[in-house]
């Protein structure tokens, strides 16, 4: 069974800093792997999708990094600012052929002014 | 256009009733989830449906039955509703069960008297 791990759980910052999120995974046979965020009240916003065979993907400020060989995933955000600040989630596929994507707990992260 | 539509968004009920949640999704994708959200704000899945397969969680209550009238939809029917069950339900889609990316639904927030 996939178990996923992100820390920090919780992360309060102030402006300008960059910042490193951790996501670890049990079962390194996985397709993908993906990074959200979540506002207070809100859905989950896509931010990166990484497949198996890439290491890392960019988007603005942040970068995701991919380690299968090691269970790891780091979500990287550059000059961090009040409007980062909400729930980042990473999701990968289950073990066990089912491919359902299983969550980690998230990373709370409050960036202040 | 929303890409995942979830109806309601909130829903306030009786101990023993029962209610739908719908959902509908216009990308075109496969692979349709219900997630559950819990107090803790983790995620958890519900079931897993495409076309051919339905993945169900082996923890739910079978109280929940998922229905898919067409590719495009599927929505969550709880019976006999227990003050356990309130909580954040999400549905999401992807266009391959294997490598597609996740795309969320607002939420539907579940309140249970």
């Amino acid at each position: 069974k996939q178990e996923v791990t992100q820390i920090p759980a919780a992360l309060s910052v102030p402006e300008g800093e960059n910042l490193v999120l951790n996501c670890s995974f049990t079962d390194s046979a996985i397709y993908n792997l993906q990074w959200f965020r979540q506002d207070p009240g809100k859905g989950l916003t896509s931010l990166l999708l990484i497949q198996s065979s890439q290491r890392e993907q960019t988007s603005g400020r942040l970068n995701a990094s991919l380690d299968k060989s090691s269970g790891r995933s780091t979500l990287y955000i550059a000059a961090s600012q009040p409007g980062d600040s909400a729930t980042y989630l990473c999701a990968v596929p289950a073990s066990g052929g089912s491919y359902i994507p299983t969550f980690g707990r998230g990373t709370s992260l409050i960036v202040h002014p | 256009d929303t890409a995942v539509s979830q109806t309601p968004k909130y829903l306030v009920t009786q101990m023993g009733n029962d209610k739908s949640i719908k959902c509908e999704q216009n990308l075109g994708h496969d692979t349709m989830y219900w997630y559950k959200q819990d107090s803790k704000k983790f995620l958890k899945i519900m079931f897993s449906y495409n076309n051919k397969e339905l993945i169900i969680n082996e923890t739910v209550p079978n109280r929940f039955s998922p229905k898919s009238p067409d590719k495009a939809h599927l929505n969550l029917h709880i019976n006999s509703l227990e003050l356990g069950d309130s909580a954040v339900y999400f549905c999401a889609s992807s266009h391959s069960q294997v490598t597609g990316e996740l795309f969320f639904g607002e939420g539907s927030r579940l309140t249970v008297l």
